[in-house]
């Protein structure tokens, strides 16, 4: 099977500028959550969409959004961009249910100048 | 909610030595996984491990739920074990909420 993959890997972005990530899960995956990595807070939760439904948020500001199609590939997107925003982007697929566990994509480095 | 404390928070070993990493609940936790994060930034799955013990070559990993802490044992390292290691356990809901990580360095 086919792992989890994230695109773009890397991206340059301008403070006020939007951004979009995408990532495909794991086929027969049903769910996709996203996690911001920086050195100063670690690995935190931004949300996760099940059966293209957003089930769970973090605590991020609303300028962090995201969405889920119908075959379960997953965008999210930043507007407003802030220097703090700069971080490893990681998405992750999973069945939804028990069991829980998640499978985790190569992440998007996101750069912001 | 539930804090997962890791130790130790950096660790060197030379090659061909063993380790053992550690994860602290401060509450029950269920679902909890392992992670090694290699230098390029993904994170790879180790283990699934509610509870019990799993072994996987030179790792393995042991949780006890009811004394709420798990370990991560690492035998015969090598230079490729390098990175950091994660532990985190599922929410309410489904949320992997993580630890800060040791980070390993193994020296050839």
């Amino acid at each position: 099977k086919a792992g989890v993959t994230q695109t773009p890997r890397y991206l340059i972005k301008t403070r006020g500028q939007q951004v979009t990530l995408s990532c495909s899960p794991i086929s027969g995956h049903r769910s996709v959550s996203w996690y911001q990595q920086t050195p100063g807070q670690g690995l935190q939760f931004l949300f996760e969409y099940f059966s293209e439904t957003q089930r769970n948020k973090g605590n991020f500001p609303g300028r962090f959004s995201g969405r889920q199609f119908s075959n379960s590939r997953s965008e999210m997107n930043v507007s407003t961009l802030e220097l703090g925003d700069s971080a490893l982007y990681l998405c992750a697929s999973s069945l939804g249910g028990p069991p829980y566990e998640q499978y985790f994509g190569p992440g998007t480095r996101l750069t912001v100048t | 909610g539930i804090q997962v404390e890791q130790s130790p928070p950096d660790l060197i070993l030379q090659e061909g030595a063993n380790s053992t990493l550690r994860c602290n609940f401060s509450d029950s936790v269920n679902n909890l996984q392992w992670f090694h994060q290699n230098p390029w930034g993904q994170l790879i799955n180790l283990f699934y491990i509610p509870s019990g013990t799993k072994q996987n070559g030179r790792l393995s990993a042991t949780t006890v739920a009811t004394e709420r802490y798990s370990l991560l044992y690492i035998s015969s390292s090598q230079t490729t074990d390098s990175g950091v290691y994660f532990c985190a356990y599922y929410n309410q809901g489904g949320k992997l909420i993580f630890g800060q990580g040791t980070e390993l360095s193994v020296k050839p």
